[in-house]
C-alpha cells in the first residue's frame, strides 16, 4: 500500500462548481497534513495545511481531516478556471531533531471548464 | 512571505560533470529540503538537513550529496552527473515543528 494515495485524475469539473480532492494515508501516527497546488512546470504551492480533525476554511478552500479513517480532503468552492492544477497532497511521516520527512501523492489533476 | 530562491530555473549538463545546485531562504529556518520530481513517480526526498553542517539521506541519495556550511544556503551536488539525474529539482525549507515547508521555483536539470 501506497503511503499516500490520491485519485490520479484528470478530474473536470464546471466553473462554479464544488471540486473534491482526496487522499488517503497509511501511517495512523501522521500528525500534520498539507495541501499544495502545483501548475505545469511551476513548483507547489502551498495553499492549506491542517493538524486537527475536522473543517478549516480559508476563502473558497476547505480542507477536511479524518484521523479515524485516515482520510483528508479538499474542497474548491465557486472553482474557477484558475483552479485548473495538480493538487498534491502531503503528510508527514516521521521527524528527525524537528525536521518532517513529507510523504506526497502523486497529484489530482484538475480541469475546470468554463 | 517565505522566499526560497534556487539559482538556476534551467540547466544543462554533460555527463559525468559535477554538478552544483543552490538553495538560499530569507526565514532564519532550521530545516531545508532538497527533492526531485518525476513524472508518475511524484516529489522524492533526497536529502535534508535539520541544521548548519546537518544532513540526513532522504529516499533516494544515491548519486547525490549536499552541503550546508550557512544556515540559509543548502546545496546539492551530483558528484558525476548521469542521464537518469534529468529531472526537475526543488528546494524547500521550514522552521519550527509541524510548519509547512516552502519550495523554491525549481531547476530543470539536462544530463545530456
Amino acid at each position: 500500500q501506497k503511503e499516500v494515495e490520491q485519485n490520479s485524475g484528470p478530474l473536470s469539473v464546471p466553473e462554479g462548481a464544488i471540486a473534491s480532492l482526496n487522499c488517503t494515508y497509511s501511517d495512523r501516527g501522521s500528525q500534520s497534513f498539507f495541501w499544495y497546488r502545483q501548475y505545469s512546470g511551476k513548483s507547489p504551492e502551498l495553499i492549506m495545511f491542517i493538524y486537527s480533525n475536522g473543517d478549516k476554511e480559508d476563502g473558497r478552500f476547505t480542507a477536511q481531516l479524518n484521523k479515524a479513517s485516515q482520510y483528508v480532503s479538499l474542497l474548491i468552492r465557486d472553482s474557477q478556471p484558475s483552479d485548473s492544477a495538480t493538487y498534491l497532497c502531503a503528510v508527514t511521516l516521521w521527524r528527525v531533531q524537528g525536521a518532517q520527512k513529507l510523504v506526497f501523492g502523486q497529484g489530482t489533476r484538475l480541469t475546470i471548464n468554463p | 512571505d517565505v522566499k526560497v530562491t534556487q539559482s538556476s530555473r534551467y540547466l544543462v549538463k554533460r555527463t559525468g560533470e559535477k554538478v552544483f545546485l543552490e538553495c538560499v531562504q530569507d526565514m532564519d529556518h532550521e530545516n531545508m529540503f532538497w527533492y526531485r520530481q518525476d513524472p508518475g513517480l511524484g516529489l522524492r526526498l533526497i536529502y535534508f538537513s535539520y541544521d548548519v553542517k546537518m544532513k540526513e539521506k532522504g529516499d533516494i541519495p544515491e548519486g547525490y550529496s549536499v552541503s550546508r556550511e550557512k544556515k540559509e544556503r543548502f546545496s546539492l551536488i551530483l558528484e558525476s552527473a548521469s542521464t537518469n539525474q534529468t529531472s526537475m529539482y526543488l528546494c524547500a525549507s521550514t522552521g519550527a515543528n509541524n510548519q509547512p515547508q516552502h519550495f523554491g521555483d525549481g531547476t530543470r536539470l539536462s544530463i545530456l
